[in-house]
């Protein structure tokens, strides 16, 4: 069984300003974990994905994410917020590169508030 | 990019009225389709598993005689609730994916029952 928690339904930055998003997974076997963003009347859009390479994965927009066996986290990072970074942002995890056999697992989802 | 399109956006039915709802994989051959279900302030959860030409897989507590899924072809997967009620309202999400690549989303459904 797999499970995935954000923290925080909100999260609010100035432009400019350090984002980070807080995921932490459980999964009895090795996660494929993803970052997904949706903005308003959107489908979800994939920032970024750990399939057991690199520990630190960069994604689109400036996003990256830091795979932490030993923590179980999967946290999101950006170095400086823009506007156009509002959005809510989804963490996932599946046992499948790209969850192509097995659906994803999302957390509830985390809506990124920037302030000017 | 891989564009997935799903329709309609939204829906208003009346109770016991079957509606249905199309995801369609526009520019790429979808061999696995997925439907999630988003209530309010939760997440997706996974409701079936779509492969092109076979019977859907179901999550546990998901109705299979409800939420009729099919997948007729490699670019086309619909879902279908039967006899809709006002706890089905909700929003559902489609993706797709070629293989076991990354899954793309459609924009969502969101289904009122009257």
């Amino acid at each position: 069984a797999q499970s995935v928690t954000q923290l925080g339904s909100h999260v609010s930055v100035s432009e400019g300003a350090l984002v980070l998003l807080r995921c932490n997974y459980s999964s009895s076997v090795p996660p494929y974990l993803f970052w997904y963003v949706q903005y308003p009347n959107q489908g979800l859009q994939l920032l970024l994905k750990y399939t057991s390479a690199a520990t630190l994965v960069k994604g689109i927009n400036g996003f990256e994410a830091e795979f932490k066996k030993s923590e179980t986290s999967f946290h999101l990072t950006k170095p400086s917020a823009h506007m156009s970074d509002a959005a809510e942002y989804f963490c996932a995890v599946s046992t499948h590169s790209g969850g192509g056999a097995d659906g994803l697992t999302f957390g509830k989802g985390t809506h990124l508030i920037i302030q000017p | 990019g891989a564009v997935v399109s799903q329709h309609p956006s939204r829906v208003i039915c009346k109770s016991g009225t079957s509606v249905k709802i199309e995801c369609r994989s526009l520019d790429f051959q979808a061999t696995t389709m997925f439907w999630y279900r988003q209530f309010p302030k939760k997440s997706l959860m996974l409701m079936a598993t779509s492969n092109e030409g076979s019977k859907a897989t179901y999550e546990q507590g998901v109705e299979k005689d409800k939420f009729l899924i099919n997948h007729a072809s490699l670019t086309l997967s619909t879902l279908t609730v039967t006899s809709a009620h006002p706890e089905d309202s909700s929003f559902y999400i489609c993706s797709a994916t070629q293989g076991g690549d990354i899954q793309y989303f459609g924009a969502g459904t969101r289904l009122s029952v009257l």
